[in-house]
């Protein structure tokens, strides 16, 4: 098991524009989980699903955005009409639903988002 | 709502010295977990340490224990013999088993 990836790393785009970004967790996980991270601060949460139901979403995540987990697997954020207060780290996790690993939550690299 | 405070934005020791870096939480739930994580310069977030709230007993990971204080809802992470890999920012984080709150984060720094 390779661990928690996402794709891209970074992006780049201009206001206005519509991103996307995906996330495959560790396979035998049925949690995940997106924050965002500003530069300096720690991770706040923003959804998490559970198996392909989206469980719980924050405040943070206002109707431009939008998060799905179709099958259960991999899980994508889209961000539509971006905005200059959108660059961040977007950070996905993910854990079990068993035993102590339904509440150890593990990280991927993050995709850097810049908004121009 | 669940708050984690983390009081030291930065520290800074020698190599092989220890140090402890301090976090304290507000809940009301009685049952949660405690979780310190590490995050290197331009690198993904690492898991550390775990602490269950119900275990009276403080976690010990190597190099890497934690004081765990209920009463106060105090947290903190002592890493002995600290290395040069240490340097990262550092987060404390609180779950009561979905979503993770996280402090602000300390940046430590281990000087050779």
């Amino acid at each position: 098991d390779t661990g928690v990836s996402q794709n891209p790393r970074h992006k780049i785009t201009k206001r206005g524009q519509n991103v996307t970004f995906r996330c495959d967790p560790i396979s035998e996980h049925n949690r995940l989980y997106w924050y965002r991270q500003t530069l300096g601060q720690g991770p706040e949460f923003l959804t998490y699903f559970q198996n392909e139901a989206q469980l719980e979403k924050s405040r943070l995540l206002s109707d431009r955005f939008s998060a799905e987990r179709p099958k259960g697997s991999f899980s994508t954020l889209e961000i539509q009409r971006t905005e200059q207060g959108d660059s961040a780290m977007y950070l996905c996790a993910s854990s079990g639903d068993r035993g102590r690993g339904s509440y150890e939550q593990y990280f991927g690299p993050g995709t850097r988002l810049t908004v121009t | 709502a669940q708050t984690v405070t983390q009081s030291q934005p930065e520290m800074s020791v020698q190599e092989a010295e220890t140090v402890t870096l301090s976090c304290t939480y507000d809940t009301s739930e009685s049952n949660y977990y405690l979780f310190w994580y590490k995050q290197p310069p331009s690198r993904q977030m690492i898991l550390v340490i775990r602490q269950e709230a119900y275990k009276q007993q403080n976690a010990t990971e190597n190099r890497f224990s934690v004081n765990f204080q209920k009463a106060a809802k105090s947290f903190s992470l002592k890493i002995s013999d600290s290395q040069l890999g240490d340097t990262a920012m550092y987060f404390c984080a609180f779950t009561g088993a979905q979503k993770l709150v996280f402090g602000q984060g300390t940046r430590l720094t281990i000087n050779p």
